[in-house]
Protein backbone atom coordinates (compact mmCIF):
# COMPACT_ATOMS: atom_id res chain seq x y z
CA UNK A 1 0.00 0.00 0.00
CA UNK A 2 1.02 3.72 -0.88
CA UNK A 3 2.15 6.10 2.15
CA UNK A 4 3.97 8.78 3.36
CA UNK A 5 5.32 9.41 6.75
CA UNK A 6 6.57 13.14 7.62
CA UNK A 7 9.11 13.15 10.31
CA UNK A 8 8.32 15.74 12.98
CA UNK A 9 5.19 16.86 13.98
CA UNK A 10 6.61 20.72 14.79
CA UNK A 11 10.31 22.24 13.26
CA UNK A 12 11.15 25.53 14.31
CA UNK A 13 13.38 27.94 12.51
CA UNK A 14 15.75 31.08 12.86
CA UNK A 15 14.22 33.90 10.16
CA UNK A 16 16.62 33.40 7.53
CA UNK A 17 17.80 29.60 8.81
CA UNK A 18 17.16 26.96 5.95
CA UNK A 19 13.94 25.03 6.08
CA UNK A 20 13.85 21.55 6.00
CA UNK A 21 10.63 19.09 6.18
CA UNK A 22 11.27 16.08 5.42
CA UNK A 23 8.58 13.11 4.04
CA UNK A 24 9.37 9.78 2.95
CA UNK A 25 7.13 7.46 0.76
CA UNK A 26 6.19 4.05 0.42
CA UNK A 27 5.39 2.98 -3.29
CA UNK A 28 5.26 -0.20 -5.19
CA UNK A 29 5.22 1.67 -8.18
CA UNK A 30 6.58 4.99 -9.23
CA UNK A 31 4.92 7.62 -7.25
CA UNK A 32 3.00 10.96 -8.01
CA UNK A 33 3.94 13.21 -5.01
CA UNK A 34 2.94 16.12 -3.10
CA UNK A 35 3.55 19.30 -0.96
CA UNK A 36 0.50 21.22 0.49
CA UNK A 37 0.63 23.90 2.73
CA UNK A 38 -2.39 25.21 5.74
CA UNK A 39 -1.86 28.76 6.75
CA UNK A 40 -3.94 29.28 9.67
CA UNK A 41 -7.85 29.20 9.56
CA UNK A 42 -7.60 28.39 5.42
CA UNK A 43 -7.91 25.39 3.28
CA UNK A 44 -4.63 23.52 2.03
CA UNK A 45 -2.90 25.01 -1.36
CA UNK A 46 -0.92 23.33 -3.44
CA UNK A 47 2.87 23.89 -2.99
CA UNK A 48 4.66 21.58 -5.52
CA UNK A 49 4.30 18.45 -7.11
CA UNK A 50 6.38 15.41 -8.76
CA UNK A 51 4.90 13.02 -11.43
CA UNK A 52 7.65 12.29 -13.71
CA UNK A 53 11.04 13.51 -15.00
CA UNK A 54 13.15 16.37 -13.38
CA UNK A 55 13.72 14.80 -9.84
CA UNK A 56 13.95 18.70 -8.19
CA UNK A 57 10.74 20.47 -8.53
CA UNK A 58 10.22 23.99 -7.41
CA UNK A 59 6.80 25.50 -6.15
CA UNK A 60 5.90 28.43 -5.06
CA UNK A 61 7.28 31.13 -2.12
CA UNK A 62 10.56 29.56 -2.82
CA UNK A 63 10.34 26.08 -2.02
CA UNK A 64 11.36 23.28 -3.71
CA UNK A 65 11.63 19.45 -2.85
CA UNK A 66 13.72 16.99 -5.04
CA UNK A 67 12.34 13.08 -5.30
CA UNK A 68 15.08 10.74 -4.09
CA UNK A 69 13.81 7.30 -4.98
CA UNK A 70 17.10 5.34 -3.54
CA UNK A 71 15.94 6.90 -0.03
CA UNK A 72 12.19 6.76 -0.85
CA UNK A 73 12.18 10.64 0.29
CA UNK A 74 10.50 13.53 -1.16
CA UNK A 75 12.20 16.23 1.44
CA UNK A 76 10.95 19.86 1.18
CA UNK A 77 13.34 22.98 1.11
CA UNK A 78 13.82 26.54 1.39
CA UNK A 79 17.26 28.37 1.74
CA UNK A 80 15.82 31.28 4.23
CA UNK A 81 12.77 31.18 5.99
CA UNK A 82 10.48 34.22 6.30
CA UNK A 83 7.68 34.72 9.07
CA UNK A 84 5.21 34.35 6.29
CA UNK A 85 6.45 30.60 6.06
CA UNK A 86 5.06 29.60 9.53
CA UNK A 87 2.22 27.25 8.51
CA UNK A 88 1.35 23.36 8.50
CA UNK A 89 2.94 21.65 5.68
CA UNK A 90 1.73 18.37 4.35
CA UNK A 91 3.17 15.60 2.28
CA UNK A 92 0.61 13.37 0.04
CA UNK A 93 1.08 10.63 -2.54
CA UNK A 94 -1.66 10.11 -4.99
CA UNK A 95 -2.69 6.15 -5.54
CA UNK A 96 -1.65 4.52 -8.76
CA UNK A 97 -5.59 2.81 -9.47
CA UNK A 98 -8.00 4.54 -11.01
CA UNK A 99 -9.25 6.55 -7.71
CA UNK A 100 -6.60 9.09 -8.37
CA UNK A 101 -7.29 9.36 -3.99
CA UNK A 102 -4.08 11.45 -2.56
CA UNK A 103 -2.76 9.89 0.61
CA UNK A 104 -2.12 12.58 3.22
CA UNK A 105 0.72 12.25 6.00
CA UNK A 106 0.12 13.67 9.19
CA UNK A 107 1.53 17.17 8.94
CA UNK A 108 4.61 18.83 9.87
CA UNK A 109 3.97 22.64 11.52
CA UNK A 110 6.73 24.91 11.03
CA UNK A 111 7.76 27.78 13.18
CA UNK A 112 9.64 30.68 12.62
CA UNK A 113 11.25 32.80 15.06
CA UNK A 114 12.41 35.94 14.77
CA UNK B 1 -15.77 34.98 -4.59
CA UNK B 2 -13.96 31.88 -3.05
CA UNK B 3 -13.84 29.43 -5.56
CA UNK B 4 -14.85 26.42 -3.20
CA UNK B 5 -17.48 27.48 -0.87
CA UNK B 6 -18.49 25.55 2.85
CA UNK B 7 -21.15 26.03 4.62
CA UNK B 8 -21.44 26.61 7.53
CA UNK B 9 -17.63 27.52 8.93
CA UNK B 10 -18.73 26.55 12.34
CA UNK B 11 -21.12 24.26 13.88
CA UNK B 12 -21.92 23.35 17.31
CA UNK B 13 -24.13 20.30 17.44
CA UNK B 14 -25.48 17.83 19.81
CA UNK B 15 -25.02 14.20 19.98
CA UNK B 16 -27.74 12.23 18.35
CA UNK B 17 -28.59 15.19 16.23
CA UNK B 18 -28.44 14.85 11.98
CA UNK B 19 -26.15 17.51 10.65
CA UNK B 20 -25.98 18.65 6.95
CA UNK B 21 -22.67 20.86 5.87
CA UNK B 22 -22.26 21.65 2.03
CA UNK B 23 -20.01 22.58 -0.31
CA UNK B 24 -19.75 24.35 -3.83
CA UNK B 25 -17.65 25.41 -6.30
CA UNK B 26 -17.58 27.60 -9.42
CA UNK B 27 -13.83 25.91 -10.68
CA UNK B 28 -16.16 23.71 -13.52
CA UNK B 29 -14.24 20.11 -12.05
CA UNK B 30 -16.37 17.47 -11.78
CA UNK B 31 -13.89 15.54 -9.28
CA UNK B 32 -15.17 16.59 -5.60
CA UNK B 33 -13.82 15.16 -1.83
CA UNK B 34 -14.56 15.68 1.72
CA UNK B 35 -11.77 15.26 3.93
CA UNK B 36 -11.62 15.16 7.96
CA UNK B 37 -8.64 16.84 9.35
CA UNK B 38 -7.33 16.17 13.54
CA UNK B 39 -4.53 16.85 14.94
CA UNK B 40 -1.29 14.84 14.34
CA UNK B 41 -3.78 12.61 11.97
CA UNK B 42 -3.29 15.32 9.11
CA UNK B 43 -6.56 14.89 6.11
CA UNK B 44 -8.11 11.19 5.72
CA UNK B 45 -10.62 10.95 2.89
CA UNK B 46 -14.51 10.21 4.25
CA UNK B 47 -16.32 10.10 0.12
CA UNK B 48 -15.20 11.18 -3.09
CA UNK B 49 -17.22 11.55 -6.37
CA UNK B 50 -15.63 11.96 -9.93
CA UNK B 51 -19.46 13.11 -11.34
CA UNK B 52 -22.82 13.44 -10.25
CA UNK B 53 -23.54 9.69 -10.77
CA UNK B 54 -20.43 8.27 -9.18
CA UNK B 55 -19.97 8.40 -5.30
CA UNK B 56 -16.99 6.60 -4.11
CA UNK B 57 -16.42 5.21 -0.13
CA UNK B 58 -12.69 6.94 1.52
CA UNK B 59 -10.87 5.78 4.20
CA UNK B 60 -12.88 6.57 6.86
CA UNK B 61 -16.62 6.61 5.49
CA UNK B 62 -18.71 5.00 8.62
CA UNK B 63 -21.38 7.21 9.99
CA UNK B 64 -21.12 9.85 7.20
CA UNK B 65 -23.28 9.85 4.05
CA UNK B 66 -22.99 12.10 0.93
CA UNK B 67 -24.85 13.54 -2.29
CA UNK B 68 -23.85 15.28 -5.11
CA UNK B 69 -26.85 17.52 -6.18
CA UNK B 70 -25.28 18.80 -9.28
CA UNK B 71 -21.56 19.52 -10.76
CA UNK B 72 -21.28 21.92 -8.40
CA UNK B 73 -22.42 20.96 -4.99
CA UNK B 74 -21.61 17.91 -2.54
CA UNK B 75 -23.22 17.62 0.45
CA UNK B 76 -21.99 15.50 3.38
CA UNK B 77 -24.33 14.46 6.26
CA UNK B 78 -24.32 12.94 9.68
CA UNK B 79 -27.35 11.01 10.51
CA UNK B 80 -26.92 10.95 13.62
CA UNK B 81 -23.46 12.64 15.35
CA UNK B 82 -21.38 11.20 18.16
CA UNK B 83 -18.70 13.39 19.56
CA UNK B 84 -15.77 11.39 18.15
CA UNK B 85 -16.84 13.47 15.08
CA UNK B 86 -15.53 16.49 16.16
CA UNK B 87 -13.02 17.82 13.49
CA UNK B 88 -12.66 20.12 10.76
CA UNK B 89 -13.64 19.03 7.49
CA UNK B 90 -12.80 19.97 4.17
CA UNK B 91 -14.82 19.91 0.66
CA UNK B 92 -11.94 20.09 -2.08
CA UNK B 93 -11.94 19.91 -5.99
CA UNK B 94 -8.99 18.46 -8.52
CA UNK B 95 -8.92 18.91 -12.00
CA UNK B 96 -7.00 16.55 -14.40
CA UNK B 97 -3.49 17.52 -13.18
CA UNK B 98 -4.63 15.95 -9.35
CA UNK B 99 -4.51 19.56 -7.95
CA UNK B 100 -7.30 20.08 -5.17
CA UNK B 101 -8.60 23.14 -4.45
CA UNK B 102 -9.53 23.49 -1.03
CA UNK B 103 -12.95 25.28 1.14
CA UNK B 104 -11.79 27.20 4.10
CA UNK B 105 -13.43 24.42 6.28
CA UNK B 106 -16.36 23.42 8.40
CA UNK B 107 -15.33 23.30 12.23
CA UNK B 108 -17.85 20.63 13.82
CA UNK B 109 -18.17 20.32 17.55
CA UNK B 110 -20.71 17.18 18.72
CA UNK B 111 -21.36 17.87 22.70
Amino acid sequence: AQSVTQLGSHVSVSEGALVLLRCNYSSSVPPYLFWYVQYPNQGLQLLLKYTTGATLVKGINGFEAEFKKSETSFHLTKPSAHMSDAAEYFCAVRLMDSSYKLIFGSGTRLLVRP
Amino acid sequence: DADVTQTPRNRITKTGKRIMLECSQTKGHDRMYWYRQDPGLGLRLIYYSFDVKDINKGEISDGYSVSRQAQAKFSLSLESAIPNQTALYFCATSDWNEKLFFGSGTQLSVL
